[in-house]
């Protein structure tokens, strides 16, 4: 099944460690992006990367950092500094960021800080 | 930045019956307008988008209608069948400018009753 694949499904963290979530793409899309869905407040972005080696802040970007190596993943790291991190986390890319792209998006991670 | 409403957050409907999702946009520079379709446990996914030099745009069961003049837009149902059940949002675009990122709505929950 090719598309946008996020690991792991769930993801249990404790208070003061850092996570990583995963998210690769086999699209061959140059844009993916970091959203976090909490009830009600719909899909709020984190980061996003419209090139391999680039990448820009979002609405919430605060707490977490991201990387982006290779054009297929953009992993998401999730640091102590973030202070309500339980939540849905959703893996999106684009063919690009201009004209009318369709998102795609990975299955999810839910996080939960134990 | 791009700021967009979604109203309702839930939505209850007979099956068979019609149903209407509203959105309303802040910024007259967004001309690229999608909805996504989150069934429960599953990703979101593009069903229908409409560009801002289109009133209305319909496939099969769904529409969507935009007025830009009072920076809102609709989505539209018809024949609600169960597997319509679902979180639907919104979202808003400057397809070509500097804020090229989509803007989400906080999302519908629609249940259609049997």
């Amino acid at each position: 099944d090719g598309g946008i694949t996020q690991s792991p499904k769930y993801l249990f963290r404790k208070e003061g460690q850092n996570v990583t979530l995963s998210c690769e793409q086999n699209l061959n899309h140059d844009a993916m992006y970091w959203y976090r869905q909490d009830p009600g407040q719909g899909l709020r972005l984190i980061y996003y990367s419209q090139i391999v080696n680039d990448f820009q802040k979002g609405d919430i970007a605060e707490g977490y950092s991201v990387s982006r190596e290779k054009k297929e993943s953009f992993p998401l790291t999730v640091t102590s500094a973030q202070k309500n991190p339980t939540a849905f986390y959703l893996c999106a890319s684009s063919i690009g960021t201009t004209g009318e792209t369709e998102a795609f998006f990975g299955q999810g991670t839910r996080l939960t800080v134990v | 930045g791009e700021n967009v409403e979604q109203h309702p957050s839930t939505l209850s409907v007979q099956e068979g019956d019609s149903a209407v999702i509203k959105c309303t946009y802040s910024d007259s520079a967004s001309n690229y307008f999608p909805w996504y379709k989150q069934e429960l446990g599953k990703r979101p996914q593009l069903i229908i988008d409409i560009r801002s030099n289109v009133g209305e745009k319909k496939d099969q069961r769904i529409a969507v209608t935009l007025n830009k003049t009072a920076k809102h837009f609709s989505l539209h149902i018809t024949e609600t069948q169960p597997e319509d059940s679902a979180v639907y949002f919104c979202a808003a675009k400057e397809v070509w400018g500097s804020a090229r990122q989509l803007t989400f709505g906080s999302g519908t929950q629609l249940t259609v009753l049997p």
